[in-house]
């Protein structure tokens, strides 16, 4: 069976300083990775999707970037945070090629001091 | 450009009631998906139903089942029996042919003892 991993659970960053999130999928290849941000009490802000290793889609123009190292790890990074981007960061997987629901995992509850 | 809307920001029922949450879409696409998902205070995505628009039958997972009008483009989800646990945020969804999952921003449902 297919697994999702992220991590850190919980991340407290002052402003100004890097950010790396972690995602990584087991028991299935090739898979497309999402990045969702959703802030509290609000729906979810796709910022970027992958269909491949090293080929990232970006939805949103902001100070946060996403690479693809391997095929099943996804990581989401910032050279230097905003109060702005405190919020739940969510990633998620699809079967690639196939109109499939997105299987999401725990999420990472960052905030920005 | 497809769209989703739900235009209910919070419901609340007594338990074992039956609750209908709304959602309607906008698509120029034939062959499209729709989700409904369920985020509880854990912030745990979980998918809850599936619907193909190519299948006139509503789906129906347990005490969940849709109502979809493909003419009108709406998917409903009615939850019969509700539960304490039920309590959530409710996301409807619609992926077409670029693979991306358009979501609606949200219902909150509270169901009360």
């Amino acid at each position: 069976s297919q697994t999702i991993h992220q991590w850190p659970a919980t991340l407290v960053q002052p402003v100004g300083s890097p950010l790396s999130l972690e995602c990584t999928v087991e028991g299935t290849s090739n898979p497309n990775l999402y990045w969702y941000r959703q802030a509290a009490g609000r729906g979810l802000q796709l910022l970027f999707y992958s269909v491949g290793i090293g080929q990232i889609s970006s939805e949103v123009p902001q100070n946060l970037s996403a690479s693809r190292p391997q095929d099943r790890q996804f990581i989401l990074s910032s050279k230097k945070l905003l109060l702005s981007d405190s919020g739940f960061y969510l990633c998620a997987w699809s079967v690639s090629n196939v109109r499939n629901e997105q299987f999401f995992g725990p999420g990472t509850r960052l905030t920005v001091l | 450009a497809q769209t989703v809307t739900q235009s209910q920001p919070e419901m609340s029922v007594q338990e074992a009631e039956t609750v209908t949450l709304s959602c309607t879409y906008d698509t120029s696409e034939n062959n499209y998906y729709l989700f409904w998902y369920k985020q509880p205070p854990s912030r745990q995505m979980i998918l809850v139903i599936r619907q193909e628009a190519y299948k006139q039958q509503n789906a129906t997972e347990n005490r969940f089942s849709v109502n979809f009008q493909k003419a009108a483009k709406s998917f409903s989800l009615k939850i019969s029996d509700s539960q304490l646990g039920d309590t959530a945020m409710y996301f409807c969804g619609s992926i077409g042919s670029n693979y991306q999952l358009i979501w609606g921003a949200g219902t909150k449902l509270i169901i009360k003892p």
